[in-house]
């Protein structure tokens, strides 16, 4: 089955840098590659994807870029606010599911 | 904006009791999905359904385990004989059917469960 490793565990920057998570996946049969964003006592909630025939995707201050061949991908948040704070999660989709990674923690200090 | 729903928001209850949580899915979607979030860790797939079958599940979706679409609304999921290893966030997702959109997860706030 797929497997997703998400680097790093903690991230902590200061307000206005940027931030960078990394994953990995094995399965080359993943077509969809969504993050999502978890508030404490929230669900997940999708904030950028992106689809295996595409290498980069933006949206504001966030982007997400992945390298098929290397089967891996990454999101970037520039000018980080304290709102940014949160656990951000990686997945990849195959086949009607979905398999996430261990999660980043992102604190964004003031 | 449309949402999926999930009832109940908490729920405890002790080992060995039969336990269904409820969600609504997004009113056009097609696919539904339970999560499941143990404290602390991370979104662990249990089981996708759609056209009224399991389209796909997980070694954790065990025969303990159930789902039904019980009307043309609600989505459950039922755990027959609670164990404490079940205490976790139990997410339900739903996601259009077209290739296009195929994977984009719009996700309930969850049930807890605390089984004790």
């Amino acid at each position: 089955g797929e497997n997703v490793e998400q680097h790093p565990s903690t991230l902590s920057v200061q307000e206005g840098d940027s931030a960078v998570i990394k994953c990995t996946y094995s399965d080359s049969a993943s077509n969809y590659f969504p993050w999502y964003k978890q508030e404490l006592g929230k669900g997940p909630q999708l904030i950028i994807d992106i689809r295996s025939n595409v290498g980069e995707k933006k949206d504001q201050r966030i982007a997400v870029t992945l390298n098929k061949t290397a089967k891996h991908f990454s999101l970037h948040i520039t000018e980080t606010q304290p709102e940014d704070s949160a656990v951000y999660f990686c997945a990849a989709h195959n086949a009607g599911k979905s398999t996430f990674g261990d999660g980043t923690t992102l604190t964004v200090k003031p | 904006e449309p949402e999926v729903t999930q009832t109940p928001s908490h729920q405890v209850t002790q080992m060995g009791q039969e336990v269904i949580l409820r969600c609504v899915p997004i009113s056009n979607h097609l696919y539904f999905y339970w999560y499941r979030q143990i404290l602390g860790q991370k979104v662990e797939f249990l089981v996708s359904f759609y056209n009224n079958e399991i389209s796909e599940k997980s070694e954790i979706f065990d025969d303990q385990f159930s789902v039904e679409r019980p009307d043309g609304s609600n989505f459950t999921l039922k755990i027959r004989s609670t164990k404490l290893e079940d205490s976790a966030m139990y997410f339900c997702a739903s996601s259009e059917t077209s290739s296009s959109r195929a994977g984009e997860l719009f996700f309930g706030e969850g049930s807890r469960l605390t089984v004790l």
